[in-house]
């Protein structure tokens, strides 16, 4: 079975402050991808991050970051100097291969309530 | 900038009436997604079509709900008759491929009375 567990349900934090959301996953498959998405007040998922089981190189883009460590099944997402306009829902998923359906299934975690205050 | 497109944006209903939301992926992406998210929580698989085929609808309450995507592109998602319960926001996604990064639409908010 599959899970994503996102502890943090809200984070309140002031603006150029760091801010990191983390995200612990359970899977039994080697093949795998997780994900990150913000959504908005506006309500529209959006895209952030996508990597593979296979790479566990960190990577940044711009004032995020994302930390991938395999051996304590992790994928935290770091924003440096957030903006107001950081304050959203952030979600972490998880596809992995699924025998009965014979395809990658996605499972999202519950998410993590950002706040940046100006 | 291609995207999903979803309608109608809200719906508003009784129950034991029947409901349809329309998803339209975006050009060349082979795998869709049908979400139901609840207020608070993280969206929730419904069903997942590979072109024409539907290849993971485990959690979709097939009593009431339908799902069908007959040519391999757009899609239409049916509830009928709608409960009180069924009250969600439904999104849509579509990815070139399964384990791809998905992409969603602005999701249709469904309220029923």
């Amino acid at each position: 079975a599959q899970k994503v567990t996102q502890a943090q349900t809200e984070i309140s934090v002031v603006e150029k402050e760091d801010v990191t959301l983390d995200c612990v996953y359970e899977t039994r498959d080697t093949t795998y991808y997780l994900f990150w998405y913000k959504q908005p007040p506006s309500g529209e998922l959006v895209f952030l991050i996508r990597r593979n089981s296979f790479d566990e190189q960190n990577e940044i883009s711009g004032r995020y970051s994302w930390n991938f460590q395999k051996s304590t099944s992790s994928f935290n997402f770091t924003i440096t100097a957030s903006q107001v306009v950081d304050s959203a829902v952030y979600f972490c998923a998880l596809s992995g291969w699924s025998g009965n359906t014979g395809g990658f299934k996605t499972i999202f975690g519950a998410g993590t309530r950002l706040f940046v205050k100006a | 900038e291609a995207e999903v497109a979803q309608s109608p944006r809200y719906k508003i209903t009784e129950k034991s009436q029947a409901v349809a939301f329309w998803c339209d992926p975006i050009s060349g992406h082979a795998t869709l997604y049908w979400y139901r998210q609840i207020l608070g929580q993280g969206p929730e698989l419904l069903v997942q079509f590979q072109d024409e085929s539907v290849v993971d609808d485990s959690q979709l309450p097939k009593d009431r709900f339908s799902a069908e995507r007959l040519k391999g592109v757009d899609s239409t998602l049916k509830i009928q008759p709608a409960e009180l319960g069924d009250s969600a926001m439904y999104l849509c996604a579509s990815s070139l491929g399964a384990g791809g990064e998905q992409f969603f639409g602005p999701g249709t908010r469904l309220t029923v009375l």
